[in-house]
């Protein structure tokens, strides 16, 4: 069974640095998001991209954050300027025009 | 806007005793509800949905949820716990523009 799959799985920088996940979602995903989950707390929404626009946006996703599809399979989230709170977990989700999205494993970001 | 409660931070059981998480939900229009475990150092797994038609949904792993609209609830049950339970367990709703809403986690413990 496909799955949605990110790399890498654990990136330790420095404050101030860029950073770049990223996203393979299923072939046939139209919908994907970015979640992001502080350790110990509850999962949190970022971004959602649909037809190479972001659909919608959260308050954390300000002027720092940014997502595209330039190849259109690999999905990524960019950080240009880290800062430790930026520390956590980020989620990839991807869905069909249905309503379930499938989540990959998570990429764990810790900034130094 | 949506929001999701889940009572309980923390749940212990017995082996072999009735899982209850409750997760009650506030949304203006009707909602997609949604179970995810999380396992240690691993990402979310879908458990179960409901979406639309029968209220009393099954998920995976022996896991239930009914939709009670009434009460605005999505509880999530199991009627015997397994070591392997063990985990986080997060209610989302969604409202149809795509983006979850999630809860702020159940984490499950299954007592020998």
């Amino acid at each position: 069974e496909p799955e949605v799959t990110q790399t890498p799985s654990h990136q330790v920088t420095q404050m101030g640095q860029e950073v770049i996940l990223r996203c393979v979602p299923i072939s046939n995903h139209l919908y994907f998001y970015w979640y992001r989950q502080i350790l110990g707390q509850k999962v949190e929404f970022l971004v959602s991209f649909y037809n190479n626009e972001i659909s919608e946006k959260s308050e954390i996703f300000d002027d720092q954050f940014s997502v595209e599809r330039p190849d259109g399979s690999n999905f990524t989230l960019k950080i240009r300027s880290t800062k430790l709170e930026d520390s956590a977990m980020y989620f990839c989700a991807a869905r069909t025009a249905g309503e379930t999205q499938y989540f990959g494993p998570g990429t764990r970001l810790l900034v130094l | 806007a949506q929001s999701v409660t889940q009572l309980g931070s923390h749940v212990s059981v017995s082996e072999g005793a009735l899982v209850l998480l409750r997760c009650n939900y506030s949304s203006s229009v009707p909602p997609y509800l949604f179970w995810y475990v999380q396992y240690p150092n691993q990402g979310l797994q879908l458990l179960l949905k409901y979406t639309t038609g029968a209220t009393l949904v099954k998920g995976i792993n022996g896991f239930e949820a009914e939709f009670k609209k009434s009460e605005t609830s999505f509880h999530l049950t199991k009627p015997s716990a397994h070591m392997s339970d063990a985990a986080e367990y997060f209610c989302a709703v969604s409202d149809g523009s795509g983006k979850y809403i999630f809860g702020t986690g159940t984490r499950l413990k299954v007592l020998a």
